[in-house]
């Protein structure tokens, strides 16, 4: 049972460049997370998928997109990479909207050059 | 902003002593949830508290809220050196934004 899987590890990027960052949960959850954890500053919502069909802005939108492309899979995409985006991604799912208790992914960690 | 802050940023103990991590949040909540996490690695959930409860039990730990002082702890008794972690309280919304808002973390040592 893998859980939350996250692609890729670990990524450097120049910036300008674009990259999705890939998320899928085998636990047939409905709702999906995306987090960012700077040092210091523990994790700030980027966006969340409340079920499949539907995405909203976290505390930090700016400068992401997301697709909750079914209900195993969500994405995140940087469409033009900025240093500010340096940082580790956690991508997250739960039961239901209200969170009883998340299952993380190992994250990845992005370097923007 | 951060809705939950911890205090202390960083406690170092001793193998067999308990340790203590506190968490002040802001607005009203639905739940509180702990979560540990080891360095390089995802969160793992610890243990969730309902708005309506005042203590609960996990094994070793314990954690305590009071929603008059919008505060918790969380209590790990006889620590062992594999407890060497970042540990961060969550808190769900009663209403609003359906997502977990996270401190910023006690980094716990604990020394064999």
């Amino acid at each position: 049972n893998a859980g939350v899987t996250q692609t890729p590890k670990f990524q450097v990027l120049k910036t300008g460049q674009s990259m999705t960052l890939q998320c899928a949960q085998d636990m047939n959850h409905n709702s999906m997370y995306w987090y960012r954890q700077d040092p210091g500053m523990g994790l700030r919502l980027i966006y969340y998928s409340a079920s499949e069909g539907t995405t909203d802005k976290g505390e930090v939108p700016n400068g992401y997109n997301v697709s909750r492309l079914n209900k195993r899979e969500f994405s995140l995409r940087l469409e033009s990479a900025a240093p500010s985006q340096t940082s580790v991604y956690f991508c997250a799912s739960s039961e239901g909207p209200v969170p009883n208790g998340y299952t993380f992914g190992s994250g990845t960690r992005l370097t923007v050059v | 902003s951060q809705q939950g802050e911890e205090d202390p940023q960083a406690l170092s103990i001793q193998e067999g002593e308990n340790a203590t991590m506190n968490c002040s949040y802001k607005t009203s909540i639905n739940n509180l949830q702990w979560y540990r996490q080891n360095s390089g690695r995802g969160l793992v959930h610890l243990i969730l508290i309902r708005s309506n409860e005042r203590e609960k039990h996990s094994g070793r730990l314990r954690v305590t809220l009071d929603t008059s002082k919008k505060s918790s702890s969380l209590l790990i008794t006889a620590s062992r050196a594999a407890d060497t972690a970042s540990y961060f309280c969550a808190t769900g919304p009663d209403t609003g934004r359906r997502a977990l808002t996270f401190g910023s973390g006690t980094r716990l040592q604990v020394q064999p």
